[in-house]
């Protein structure tokens, strides 16, 4: 049972570009978190989403940052107009629907280091 | 706002003497606590979670963590420290009010000296 999976691993953009980051959560996992984590830094929450549904987006950015899980195919960390403060490693989690019977754990993927020069 | 703590940036343990690494919380209600290392330009990996009952966890690798409710505290713990336990260490918290999202410490540094 693969994990969760990014790619790319690493990312190279300049200013102004967008980034793509893309995340495939591991085999019936329906729930996908994205967090950042800056230079010595712990990791920052971002966004939780469903299948085709946004249900937590209070850790992104106002502006140039959006994230969406179509029905099919992987999430998608988009970052237009890159700056070189988003430079950072951008992780993904997964986690299965809850089954009510407690906490699922959220299992992170290996990252995608994004550098902007 | 739930919050968590890591008091201190770098643990240096002798191999084969136990080792604690610190984290205490703050969250409105009952917590749930989590342990996660980081191996270098790797991901994330679980180590345990507490959700309720005993307050003694035991998770991979040898590691268990006690919590301790008065003091708001989830130390990791380990009887014996190898040199392959050196890493960078998270604990994160989440509450039990539906909220999912991780909030996580700003990471511990264990060094295991051979």
């Amino acid at each position: 049972n693969a994990g969760v999976m990014q790619n790319p691993r690493h990312l190279v953009r300049r200013r102004g570009q967008e980034a793509r980051l893309r995340c495939s959560p591991m085999k019936g996992h329906s729930h996908v978190y994205w967090y950042r984590q800056l230079p010595e830094e712990g990791l920052k929450f971002m966004v939780y989403l469903q299948k085709e549904n946004i249900i937590d987006e209070s850790g992104m950015p106002k502006e140039r940052f959006s994230a969406e899980f179509p029905k099919e195919g992987p999430s998608i960390l988009r970052i237009q107009q890159v700056v070189r403060g988003d430079s950072a490693a951008y992780f993904c989690a997964s986690s299965p629907q809850r089954t009510g019977k407690g906490l699922e754990t959220q299992y992170f993927g290996p990252g995608t280091r994004l550098l902007v020069l | 706002a739930q919050s968590v703590a890591q008091p201190e940036d770098q643990v240096n343990v002798a191999e084969g003497n136990p080792l604690t690494v610190k984290c205490t919380y703050s969250v409105s209600g009952n917590p749930y606590l989590f342990w996660y290392v980081q191996y270098p330009n790797r991901g994330l990996q679980f180590l345990l979670k507490y959700i309720t009952g005993d307050n003694l966890v035991k998770g991979s690798y040898g590691f268990e963590a006690e919590f301790n409710k008065s003091q708001t505290s989830f130390h990791l713990k380990k009887p014996s420290a190898l040199v392959s336990d050196s890493a960078l260490y998270f604990c994160a918290v989440r509450d039990m009010k539906g909220n999912e999202k991780l909030t996580f410490g700003t990471g511990t540094r264990l060094t295991i000296i051979p």
